[in-house]
C-alpha cells in the first residue's frame, strides 16, 4: 500500500485565489512527521511546512497552512492568495520514527501535484 | 547561509560510461542523503549518512552504485557503468540530525544515451 497518496495530478487556480492540495497518508507508527515541498522547474526541492503527529495545532508558514486531520490521516496544503510564482510541483512527504537503524526516519514522498496559477 | 550545493547540474553520458556527482551539505548538518527522482515521481532514498557512516543504504543498487562521505562533510555518488534506466535527477539533501527538516539541493540531472 502506498504510504503517501496525492490524488490530484494537476490543479489550476486563479491568481490571488486560495487552493488546497490533497494528501493522505498511511502509517501505524504513532510518531511521524508530515512535510510539504515545492519543486519548481529548476529542480530544487524547497521545504514549505512541517506538521508533527503530536502537534495540537495546524502548522502555518506565511501563505501556507496545513489542514491536519489525524483521524482521517490527511494533511492537505492550503495556499492562500496564489501568486504566479507558486506554479510548480508540490510533494507531500512523511517521515516515520520507525525505531532505529536502517529505515528509520526515512522520508517517503507522494507522486506530487502540479499546480498551475492562471493570471 | 549557503544551501546544499551539488555539481554538476547537468550531465549527458553514453551508456556503460562512469559518472560521479558531488554534494556539499549545509554547514553543520551531520546527516546527508542521496535521493533518486525519476520523471513524474517523487524522490526515493538511495542512501543516508550520519557523519561518515552509511546508516541506511538498503535501496542503493550496489552492483553499479557507490557512495562515500569522507570526513563527514562532502559526499560523492558514483555510477559505474551507467545504464539507460539511470537517467533521472539525483538529489542531495542534508539535515541537522535524522529527526529534523531535510533540505535539498538543486539536483544533478543525468541523461544516459
Amino acid at each position: 500500500a502506498q504510504k503517501i497518496t496525492q490524488t490530484q495530478p494537476g490543479m489550476f487556480v486563479q491568481e490571488k485565489e486560495a487552493v488546497t492540495l490533497d494528501c493522505t497518508y498511511d502509517t501505524s507508527d504513532p510518531s511521524y512527521g508530515l512535510f510539504w515541498y515545492k519543486q519548481p522547474s529548476s529542480g530544487e526541492m524547497i521545504f514549505l511546512i512541517y506538521q508533527g503527529s503530536y502537534d495540537q495545532q495546524n502548522a502555518t508558514e506565511g501563505r501556507y497552512s496545513l489542514n491536519f486531520q489525524k483521524a482521517r490521516k490527511s494533511a492537505n496544503l492550503v495556499i492562500s492568495a496564489s501568486q504566479l510564482g507558486d506554479s510548480a510541483m508540490y510533494f507531500c512527504a512523511m517521515r516515520e520514527a520507525g525505531g532505529t537503524g536502517a529505515g528509520s526516519y526515512q522520508l517517503t514522498f507522494g507522486k506530487g501535484t502540479k499546480l498551475s496559477v492562471i493570471p | 547561509e549557503a544551501g546544499v550545493v551539488q555539481s554538476p547540474r547537468y550531465k549527458i553520458i553514453e551508456k556503460k560510461q562512469p559518472v560521479a556527482f558531488w554534494c556539499n551539505p549545509i554547514s553543520g548538518h551531520n546527516t546527508l542523503y542521496w535521493y533518486l527522482q525519476n520523471l513524474g515521481q517523487g524522490p526515493e532514498l538511495l542512501i543516508r549518512y550520519e557523519n561518515e557512516e552509511a546508516v541506511d543504504d538498503s535501496q542503493l543498487p550496489k552492483d553499479r552504485f557507490s557512495a562515500e562521505r569522507l570526513k563527514g562533510v562532502d559526499s560523492t555518488l558514483k555510477i559505474q557503468p551507467a545504464e539507460l534506466g539511470d537517467s533521472a535527477v539525483y538529489l542531495c539533501a542534508s539535515s541537522l540530525g535524522s529527526g529534523n527538516t531535510i533540505y535539498f539541493g538543486e539536483g544533478s540531472w543525468l541523461t544516459v544515451v
